[in-house]
C-alpha cells in the first residue's frame, strides 16, 4: 500500500476486556514500530520487529501487552484485561532497513484506544 | 536509558517571526537525533534529522544543531507560516541502537496569522 495502515481508526472498550490493534506496514520494510502516544506525552516505544529477528519487546509496560508480526508483514497489539490508563494512541511505523543506518519511521494514522 | 528532555512544552509565535525549540538527552552514545512533526489530527512525520559527525543542518526554513559536548539539540523555524502550526518532537537513539528512538514530549508551536 501506501502508506502504513492501523485498523480501527478508533475502539472503545470496557475495562477487562482484550483488544487486538492491527498494523499493516509499507512493502518491503523490515522493520516495524509500536509506539503509545498518552495526552500530553511523547511517543512511548512498546515493541520492535526486524526481520526474522527476536523482536525488542523491552518497552512494552506489562505483561498485558504482547505483539506478534506474522509472515514478516502485519502486526498485531494485543492488550489482556484492558485498564483505563491503557487508554491511548497507538501508533505503529515501519522503517525500510533501520540495521544499515538510522532510517526514518514511517507512521500510520493510529488507533485511539478508549477504555470505559 | 535514554531520556530526552524538550523545551518548550507551548510556543506562540507571530506569522514571519523565528521559533526555537530545545532538547537534551543523556545517553552520550546517542548519535541520531530526528525531529518529527504532527499536525493536529495527523500522523508523525519526519522533517529533518541530524547525526552526531555534524553541528548542524539545514532544510530550507527548518535547522536543526548539535551540540554533542552539552548533550542539546535544538530545531530552528525561520519565517514561520500558519502551516507550520504542529506539535513538534524531538527524539534520539537509545544506547547507540540503530532503532530505538526515545522522544520527547512535544512542544506544540502556534503561528498566529
Amino acid at each position: 500500500g501506501a502508506g502504513v495502515s492501523q485498523s480501527p481508526s478508533n475502539k472503545v472498550t470496557e475495562k477487562g476486556k482484550d483488544v487486538e490493534l492491527r498494523c499493516d506496514p509499507i512493502s518491503g520494510h523490515t522493520a516495524l514500530y509500536w509506539y503509545r502516544q498518552s495526552l500530553g506525552q511523547g511517543l512511548e516505544f512498546l515493541i520492535y520487529f526486524q526481520g526474522n529477528s527476536a523482536p525488542d519487546k523491552s518497552g512494552l509496560p506489562s505483561d498485558r501487552f504482547s505483539a506478534e508480526r506474522t509472515g514478516g508483514s502485519v502486526s498485531t497489539l494485543t492488550i489482556q484485561r484492558t485498564q483505563q490508563e491503557d487508554s491511548a494512541v497507538y501508533l505503529c511505523a515501519s522503517s525500510l532497513n533501520p540495521s544499515s543506518t538510522n532510517e526514518k519511521l514511517f507512521f500510520g494514522s493510529g488507533t485511539q484506544l478508549s477504555v470505559l | 536509558g535514554e531520556n530526552v528532555e524538550q523545551h518548550p512544552s507551548t510556543l506562540s509565535v507571530q506569522e514571519g517571526d523565528s521559533a526555537v525549540i530545545k532538547c537534551t538527552y543523556s545517553d552520550s552514545a546517542s548519535n541520531y537525533f530526528p525531529w518529527y512533526k504532527q499536525e493536529l489530527g495527523k500522523r508523525p512525520q519526519l522533517i529533518i534529522d541530524i547525526r552526531s559527525n555534524v553541528g548542524e543542518k539545514k532544510d530550507q526554513r527548518i535547522a536543526v544543531t548539535l551540540n554533542k559536548t552539552a548533550k542539546h539539540f535544538s530545531l530552528h523555524i525561520t519565517e514561520t507560516q500558519p502551516e507550520d502550526s504542529a506539535v513538534y518532537f524531538c527524539a534520539a537513539n537509545s544506547g547507540g541502537s540503530n532503532y530505538k528512538l526515545t522522544f520527547g514530549k512535544g512542544t506544540l508551536l502556534t503561528v498566529n496569522p
